[in-house]
């Protein structure tokens, strides 16, 4: 079945540091990908997708493409600032499917 | 506008006991679905219901059931409840019913059972 395999945590960088969180999926047919960030204290909300094949989908500097061959979907961020602290959810929605699987979520901690 | 709201926000039920949750989604959305989050892990899919009926339904057991009223507001309901379900409770509301399009999420309703 459909699944997300998401690195996992937690991350812990210091301001303006390269960030890297992969995610990797299993899914016939061809699905959408998302990335999902969960603020303290906040409801999920979605960061960024892509819905086909070499797509990159982009967002407050955030950047993630859609990679068939290795059915990746890495999320990467050139230079990350406090304010990122979230916990990250690598997410697909399979072909024609009306729900999210999601991976277990990576934890990302941004010291001063 | 209201974002998608949840209640109650935190509750505490015994084993075998029965629960209900509601969620109102963001106005004009007509597609509301209901996740688990067991701590530490990522949200499971429950149900979906778009325009009062139901669209999708995940692996989990009869104990779990959902509807969705006229006006778009949706319940989870859970009966005889197990430690297990211990978890958070997320309701995400969506313009239509196609996964393409982006999930908004409340904060959840936190279950703890004893």
């Amino acid at each position: 079945g459909d699944s997300v395999t998401q690195m996992e945590g937690p991350v812990t960088l210091s301001e303006e540091a390269f960030l890297t969180i992969n995610c990797t999926y299993t899914a016939t047919g061809y699905p959408s990908l998302f990335w999902y960030v969960q603020y303290p204290g906040e409801g999920l909300q979605l960061l960024l997708k892509a819905t086909k094949a070499d797509d990159k989908g982009s967002n407050k500097g955030f950047e993630a493409t859609y990679r068939k061959e290795t059915t990746s979907f890495h999320l990467e961020k050139g230079s990350v600032q406090v304010s990122d602290s979230a916990v990250y959810f690598c997410a697909l929605s399979g072909n024609g499917a009306n729900n999210l699987f999601f991976g277990t979520g990576t934890r990302l901690t941004v010291i001063p | 506008d209201a974002g998608v709201t949840q209640s109650p926000t935190h509750l505490i039920k015994t084993r075998g006991q029965h629960v209900t949750l509601r969620c109102s989604p963001i106005s004009g959305h007509k597609s509301v679905s209901w996740y688990q989050q067991v701590l530490g892990q990522g949200p499971q899919f429950i149900f979906q219901y778009y325009e009062k009926e139901e669209r999708g339904r995940g692996n989990f057991p009869d104990r779990f059931s959902a509807r969705q009223f006229p006006n778009y507001s949706s319940e989870l309901n859970v009966n005889a409840l197990l430690l297990g379900d211990s978890a958070l409770y997320l309701c995400a509301s969506s313009l239509g019913v196609s996964g393409l399009g982006e999930l908004f999420f409340g904060e959840g309703s936190r279950l703890t059972v004893l």
